[in-house]
């Protein structure tokens, strides 16, 4: 089983920003909090990852609690283009990788 | 840098025929792994392996086949294809370590397979 839960859709409008929560009580000291998303007829895609401390890159920025129990992806902005499904992953060294559902994000214009 | 390419971009399979999804990487990663995604479904994982000679189950293995002989080849084989397996197939790829780059998962263009 998929060891984070998320919502399954949520909604914004376009140009505010977006706050996709997600739920991991279980996470070890070493695994890695990953997020990808995967546009409509496309492969999933990498979008950030960060361990302890929160994260920024030119996509998105990843806030991370002190506990390491959830985190958050945030979206500066979003655009019709961010309007896709983001999954939330736990990254463990030497096992394999199991996908949940996933947050489904529509984009109202 | 060609990253993971999978062959054939689609298929259309008759019932009880058999095939084989291709799959390269080219980035020298460990892990290697197979999902397959029906409509409007996430990602299940099918099968799995941490490096040469070495595969595992998924979550949904039961009619699928692979091996792992090179670093950079996981091939997926369908042994008797059912209506059932009709889906898009992933192929991802992987460091295993964590000290690399946090393990960044990258994946293919997908498989798109229909079983008549």
């Amino acid at each position: 089983d998929a060891k984070t839960t998320q919502p399954n859709s949520m909604e914004s409008n376009e140009e505010e920003p977006v706050h996709l929560p997600c739920n991991h009580s279980t996470i070890s000291g070493t695994d890695y909090i990953h997020w990808y998303r995967q546009l409509p007829s496309q492969g999933p895609e990498y979008v950030i990852h960060g361990l302890t401390s929160n994260v920024n890159n030119r996509m998105a920025s990843l806030a991370i609690a002190e506990d390491r129990k959830s985190s958050t992806l945030i979206l500066h902005r979003a655009t019709l283009r961010d309007a896709a499904v983001y999954y939330c992953i736990l990254r463990t060294s030497y096992d394999k990788v199991i996908f949940g559902p996933g947050t489904s994000l529509s984009v109202i214009p | 840098n060609a990253g993971v390419t999978q062959t054939p971009k689609f298929q259309v399979l008759k019932t009880g025929q058999s095939m084989t999804l291709q799959c390269a990487q080219d980035m020298n990663h460990e892990y290697m792994s197979w999902y397959r995604q029906d409509p409007g479904m996430g990602l299940r994982l099918i099968h799995y392996s941490v490096g040469a000679g070495i595969t595992d189950q998924g979550e949904v293995p039961n009619g699928y086949n692979v091996s792992r002989s090179t670093t950079e080849d996981f091939p997926l084989r369908l042994l008797s294809a059912a209506p059932s397996q009709t889906s898009v197939y992933f192929c991802a790829s992987s460091y295993m370590s964590g000290a690399r780059t946090g393990n960044t998962i990258y994946f293919g263009e997908g498989s798109w397979l229909t079983v008549v």
